[in-house]
């Protein structure tokens, strides 16, 4: 069946780099688009990006000087770097499949 | 960007009861709206699609309507397990925006 599981750092320093892993099963990279999606306590969900089966990307434009997406179809992973980091970027970000499956998230915290 | 207003934000039900959470988009956008269910510390589960389409594997107390700029979800008999937060999509116009979510308690 299809699963997607994020990985990362639950712990990150202002101004560092966050680097995120979405590791999939079930489909092929090439033929479903993988969303990151992020939600910061107590608020709402918001779009951060995509990769589309193509390969090609697309990024909120509020985040997109500090963001970049990339995957390695061998390995089943999407890969999410965002620099730059502020307590603003504290949320749980998860990674989706065509909008139809998630996976559980991945709470990451800015702070020193 | 296209503005998704969710209501309600909190909503107390008893087992049995109809339930309905509305989102109201500031464009149309057809029937491009998805709902979800979402539990703590869970992946967000997709209930419906398209509006009104049933997910597969999805109980059939639930359900969608509407199109253009009003949708509404519906649970046709209120179960313990539904307890959740719930929350819309639209993905009509890029960026694709949510609903700020429902959050369902039982009472």
């Amino acid at each position: 069946q299809v699963q997607l599981k994020e990985s990362g750092p639950g712990l990150v320093q202002p101004s560092q780099t966050l680097s995120l892993t979405c590791t999939v099963s079930g489909f092929s990279l090439t033929s479903n688009s993988v969303h990151w999606v992020r939600q910061p306590p107590g608020k709402g969900l918001e779009w951060v990006g995509a990769i589309w089966s193509g390969g090609s990307t697309d990024y909120n434009s509020a985040l997109k000087s500090r963001l970049s997406i990339s995957r390695d179809t061998s390995k089943s992973q999407v890969f999410l770097k965002m620099n730059s980091l502020q307590t603003e970027d504290t949320a749980i970000y998860f990674c989706t499949s065509n909008w139809d499956y998630w996976g559980q998230g991945v709470m990451v915290t800015v702070s020193s | 960007d296209i503005q998704v207003t969710q209501s309600p934000s909190f909503l107390s039900a008893s087992v049995g009861d109809r339930v309905t959470i509305n989102c109201k988009t500031s464009q149309n956008i057809n029937r491009y709206l998805n709902w979800y269910r979402q539990k703590l510390g869970e992946a967000p589960k997709l209930l419906i699609y398209g509006a009104n389409s049933l997910q597969t594997g999805i109980p059939s107390r639930f359900s969608g309507s509407g199109s253009g700029t009003d949708f509404t979800l519906t649970i046709s008999s209120l179960q313990p397990e539904d307890v959740a937060t719930y929350f819309c999509l639209q993905h009509d116009s890029w960026p694709n925006t949510f609903g700020a979510g429902t959050k369902l308690e039982l009472k």
